[in-house]
């Protein structure tokens, strides 16, 4: 049971910043927020994770409200190469269940 | 991060025949995940293999169909027993990096059931 809420599809321009939002509403105290992406035919690839801070590596920006209700990453120079599914999954990490639950995710396209 | 190789990449095989997915991690995980990705569709968790325990699997998957060896902390297997059509898929192992919260995944195995 996903308990995250995507839009289904996005586009952006290329060279422009991508922002992918994320509905978790339902998020418990202990869950963190995760950020995936899959390229078309390729094993799913990690992006970014968080629990209540904003949080920034090589790859992105991942945004959370302050109630923890929902999230935003950011791809903040969007390339060609940046064209995949995005899914935002909320995840218990550390406990005796680490799995993670995809649901449908987002389709990014990137025009030139 | 964890570099994670599959075996085979691609197949295509037989209604009613079995296959066994190999997954090689380059070093020592505690849990690994199985999953599988049906044409168009989003990943969806087959089970949780752990070493030396029996793996964990998820409603609507059962051992029977699905066996899963875990035989050391780099090595899984994921068999797909009996198959049909349906489980024509790409399936995908993940591992989760030791004390760090990411989860890596593995390219996927395609398999085509005719």
């Amino acid at each position: 049971d996903a308990k995250t809420t995507q839009p289904t599809s996005m586009d952006c321009a290329e060279g422009r910043a991508a922002n992918l939002p994320c509905n978790h509403s339902t998020i418990s105290g202990n869950e963190y927020v995760y950020w995936y992406r899959q390229i078309h035919s390729q094993g799913p690839q990690y992006i970014i994770h968080g629990l209540k801070n904003n949080e920034t590596n090589e790859m992105a920006s991942l945004i959370i409200t302050e109630d923890r209700k929902s999230s935003t990453l950011i791809l903040p120079h969007a390339t060609l190469r940046d064209t995949a599914v995005y899914y935002c999954i909320v995840r218990i990490w550390g406990g005796a269940t680490n799995k993670l639950i995809f649901g449908t995710g987002t389709l990014l396209a990137v025009q030139p | 991060s964890a570099v994670i190789s599959q075996k085979p990449s691609r197949d295509i095989c037989q209604r009613g025949t079995s296959l066994t997915i190999q997954c090689q991690v380059d070093s020592q995980v505690t849990m690994m995940f199985w999953y599988r990705q049906q044409p168009g569709q989003s990943l969806t968790l087959i089970a949780t293999a752990n070493q030396g325990s029996e793996a964990t699997y998820e409603s609507g998957f059962v051992i029977d169909k699905f066996p899963i060896s875990r035989p050391n902390l780099t090595f899984s297997t994921l068999t797909v027993s009996n198959m049909s059509p349906e489980d024509s898929s790409i399936y995908l192992c993940s591992v989760d990096e030791e004390g760090g919260g990411e989860q890596y995944f593995g390219p996927g195995t395609r398999l085509t059931v005719t």
